[in-house]
């Protein structure tokens, strides 16, 4: 059964950057089929797609934090990772990871992660 | 302001049927975007319900049910029960029209009250 689990420092300092790790388990992250994303959501509020990352390494970034977001995949670990830079508060959120399907026509997260929190402050 | 506009709330008492509306534009649903549904309990992380505008994965009841039309889409609930109250979020993909890239949207989210 596919698991993910969401890790990382639960308390970031405004301009540093956040940093998460995925670890999958019960898939590839070889997989062909799929890409592995991130997604979050402030407190309170809707979910906000960041980005996903393929195997390969290729990636997809929301515009809004495309300056700013970096994925990537360490297929050896079965791992993919997060970075957010120059955080403010605004970024404080519950952050997911997600196995995601994406076509011509459809871009969805098929499996999520249990979420951690992550808050912005000195 | 969310891209995809869904009603802040619904109610329904158990055992009656409740439609979620799901409304975009021209550059995402109504481009032929698939629209997805996922279901939110307390305290707990998005669940994926409805994929594709219309298919359940496996394990969601049939009670569950998508459909789209133009630039809107819609996820009903049969057979009202306590354990579906819960937020309820489309999303689907939009491409900006302004520099050709596209996105993720979803929309704001429904609060499902079982009476």
């Amino acid at each position: 059964q596919l698991h993910l689990q969401e890790s990382g420092p639960g308390l970031v300092k405004p301009s540093e950057t956040l940093s998460l790790t995925c670890t999958v388990s019960g898939d590839s992250i070889s997989s062909s089929v799929y890409t592995w994303g991130w997604i979050r959501q402030p407190p309170g509020k809707g979910l906000e797609c960041i980005g996903s990352v393929f195997h390969s390494g290729s990636t997809y970034y929301n515009p809004s934090l495309k300056s700013r977001v970096s994925i990537s995949v360490d297929t050896s670990k079965n791992q993919f990772s997060l970075k957010l830079s120059s955080v403010t508060g605004a970024d404080t959120a519950v952050y997911y990871c997600a196995r995601t399907r994406s076509g011509s026509t459809y871009y969805y997260m098929d499996v999520w992660g249990k979420g951690i929190t992550v808050s912005v402050s000195s | 302001q969310s891209v995809l506009t869904q009603p802040p709330s619904v109610s329904g008492a158990p055992g009656q049927r409740v439609t979620i509306s799901c409304t975009g534009r021209s550059s995402n649903i109504g481009a032929g975007y698939d629209v997805h549904w996922y279901q939110q309990l307390p305290g707990t992380a998005p669940k994926l319900l409805i994929y594709d505008n219309n298919n359940r994965p496996s394990g969601v009841p049939d009670r569950f049910s998508g459909s789209k039309s133009g630039t809107s889409a819609s996820l009903a609930i049969t057979g009202l029960q306590a354990e579906d109250e819960a937020d309820y979020y489309c999303q689907s993909y939009d491409i900006s029209l302004s520099s050709l890239s596209g996105y993720v949207v979803f929309g704001g989210g429904t609060k499902l009250t079982v009476l």
